[in-house]
């Protein structure tokens, strides 16, 4: 078990470009998330995955932001034309199927942060 | 949506010293965690814990979902437990904006 991935762990794009991030989340892992944090505030959800399913969308993924697990396995977080706001750290996390109730824990990557000139 | 609060925002201790951050959130949930978030930004979940009462080592965790709070306690502090702390609520785990814990030597 090597824990969740992300890659890249840095990325600076000029504003207007597109950018693209990918999740490793833990083997057999079903479930995926993909959070935004700004500096000082708590991780904010965007979206959410079961296998390749995507069950959740925030008001905060605008149509400019995508998201895709086409295999139930990896993720990529892919934000169009981006705009100086889109600044963050772009956090995943996943969790197995809960076996009962109260065993919901999600397991976090270090994160991709996003600097958008 | 669920509001979650978190206090206090800041706290300073002496290595050795105890504490409790505690959170407060405005609707019913099923679902609840704490996380610490190290100086490098990784966040590790440290309890699963929509009710009831967790222990592991010096930290232990305390759910009260009737009255909608969470308590975490840290007994002797380390200064390698320096970071935020967070709670996140609910199945779309909403979350505080954390408590800084800086624990000095």
């Amino acid at each position: 078990d090597t824990g969740v991935s992300q890659d890249p762990r840095h990325k600076i794009t000029k504003r207007g470009q597109n950018v693209t991030f990918r999740c490793d989340p833990i083997s057999e892992h079903n479930r995926l998330y993909w959070y935004r944090q700004t500096l000082g505030q708590g991780p904010e959800f965007l979206t959410y995955f079961q296998n390749e399913a995507q069950l959740e969308k925030s008001r905060l993924l605008s149509d400019r932001f995508s998201a895709e697990r086409p295999k139930g396995s990896f993720s990529t977080l892919e934000i169009q034309r981006t705009e100086q706001g889109d600044s963050a750290m772009y956090l995943c996390a996943s969790s197995p199927q809960p076996r009962r109730v109260g065993t919901d824990t999600q397991y976090f990557g270090p994160g991709t942060r996003l600097t958008v000139l | 949506g669920i509001q979650v609060e978190q206090s206090p925002p800041d706290l300073i201790l002496q290595e050795g010293a105890n504490s409790t951050l505690r959170c407060n959130f405005s609707d019913s949930v099923n679902n609840l965690q704490w996380f610490h978030q190290n100086p490098w930004g990784q966040l590790i979940n440290l309890f699963y814990i929509p009710s009831g009462t967790k222990q592991n080592g010096r930290l232990s965790a305390t759910t009260v979902a009737t009255e909608r709070y969470s308590l975490l306690y840290i007994s002797s502090s380390q200064t390698t437990d320096s970071g935020v702390y967070f709670c996140a609520v609910g199945s779309k785990s909403t979350f505080g904006d954390g408590t800084t814990l800086t624990v000095k030597p």
